[in-house]
């Protein structure tokens, strides 16, 4: 049973468009982290999120956590080819070693 | 400084052998993880150490064996691989106090079992 689910699992556009990537749960997490993993590397943390509402802002992304901390979306403007990548979300559940419930995963390609 | 590094980068076995995989961070971090990662399943805890000498069942224990005698390493044991076993491997690692809760990855070991 998947804890995250990520929405959608694929996606493919053309630079300058606008994408909204989706985490989805029924737990409620302590804080939430989105990664951004490329090929033959291991996930980089681009974000974490602690507060129920909150928005963070990273250049062209825009990260927000649900009021309830169940979920999550990430906002990219005007996508560029550096944005290719597989963005994973991860829920953290606390506790004292605060492990990571990874999403799904999704799957971004940015094109000329 | 060398982050978070993982030997080997790649194995292939045949079924019912053995092998390690060694994990090792210079960074003085407490807490280490390893994790499987398959096609459409996200990334899945395995086991992890929160100190030298501890270690802990994740999500997908079985099948696998860590030891953590070292702070700075931590490995991962397939006593008999199978081939359910296939996948990329990651190691993880991450400061006590460290505000974000960063988790730093190694670049991960393909691993393939025939």
């Amino acid at each position: 049973t998947q804890l995250l689910e990520q929405s959608p699992q694929f996606l493919s556009i053309q630079e300058g468009e606008n994408l909204t990537v989706y985490c989805n749960s029924s737990s409620v997490f302590s804080s939430l982290q989105w990664y951004r993993q490329e090929p033959g590397e291991g996930p980089v943390l681009l974000v974490t999120v602690v507060t129920g509402g909150e928005v963070k802002k990273l250049k062209r992304l825009t990260f927000q956590f649900g009021d309830a901390r169940k979920d999550s979306s990430l906002h990219i403007t005007a996508a560029q080819p550096g944005d290719t990548g597989l963005y994973l979300c991860a829920g953290v559940l606390g506790g004292t070693a605060s492990k990571l419930t990874f999403g799904t995963g999704t799957r971004l390609q940015v094109t000329l | 400084n060398a982050g978070v590094t993982q030997t080997p980068k790649f194995r292939v076995l045949k079924t019912g052998q053995s092998m390690t995989l060694l994990c090792a961070q210079d960074m003085n971090h407490e807490y280490m993880y390893w994790y499987r990662q398959d096609p459409g399943m996200g990334l899945r805890l395995i086991h992890y150490s929160v100190g030298e000498g501890t270690t802990a069942k994740g999500e997908v224990p079985d099948g696998y064996n860590v030891s953590r005698l070292k702070k700075q390493n931590f490995l991962l044991g397939l006593e008999s691989a199978a081939p359910s076993q296939t996948s990329v491997y990651f190691c993880a690692s991450r400061a006590r106090w460290e505000v974000q809760e960063t988790q730093y990855f190694g670049p991960g070991t393909r691993l393939l079992v025939l």
